[in-house]
């Protein structure tokens, strides 16, 4: 049973579209995030949900939307997506003073 | 703010010998301190973790950190490199519970046969 989950993995689309990417986690955690990894490999936090209210909003541009519908479940969408927003999106949660579980990244290259 | 830094951004050994991967981080109060593992095209996997209690850390897959208050320092180690360790390294730090994990740039390890 994998304990974070996204889809899809993989998303190639044009210059903008609306697409979302969607997380699950199985492991009864009350707080998730949303980390986006540039071409070179740096991770920085997008979102922070905690119990579906969100926590953190980092200096993301409103094209980004978080989604929280319950505490297991922390969407991605974004609209009118641009050159620069291909990159790898992980999904993250966490007990509260716990370390991180990732997801396995959800690959967006947009043309 | 918290913050980390790693020192290299790709570091290669031979097969057999000493790993070291070097993070130093800041922070104004007692940090927690994270190294995680990326495979490629995977997500990340924690290696092992300090939150105030051994200052040596044991973690999975031979990996080990020592927390230096002094020298702000939370370098990784292994002994004796595998081929399977080839990968990318992420330090971490945050405050409490309550704050987010922030990542240094990250370290690639290379391990020639």
């Amino acid at each position: 049973d994998t304990a974070v989950s996204q889809t899809p993995k993989y998303l190639v689309t044009q210059m903008g579209n609306d697409k979302s990417i969607k997380c699950e986690q199985n492991l009864g955690h009350d707080t998730m995030y949303w980390y986006k990894q540039d071409s070179k490999k740096f991770l920085k936090i997008m979102f922070s949900y905690n119990n579906k209210e969100l926590i953190i909003n980092e200096t993301v541009p409103n094209r980004f939307s978080p989604k929280s519908p319950d505490k297991a479940h922390l969407n991605l969408h974004i609209n009118s997506l641009e050159l620069g927003d291909s990159a790898v999106y992980f999904c993250a949660s966490t007990r509260l003073g716990g370390e991180l579980f990732f997801g396995e990244g959800s690959r967006l290259t947009v043309l | 703010a918290q913050s980390v830094t790693q020192l290299g951004s790709h570091v290669s050994v031979s097969e057999g010998a000493l790993v070291l991967l070097r993070c130093n981080y800041s922070s104004s109060v007692p940090p927690y301190l994270f190294w995680y593992v990326q495979y490629p095209n995977q997500g990340l996997q924690l290696l092992l973790k300090y939150t105030s209690a051994a200052t040596l850390v044991k973690g999975i897959n031979g990996f080990e950190a020592e927390f230096k208050k002094s020298e702000t320092s939370f370098h990784l180690t292994k002994p004796s490199a595998h081929m399977s360790d080839a990968a990318e390294y992420f330090c971490a730090v945050s405050t409490s519970g309550n704050t987010p994990l922030v990542f240094g740039k990250g370290t690639r390890l290379s391990v020639i046969a």
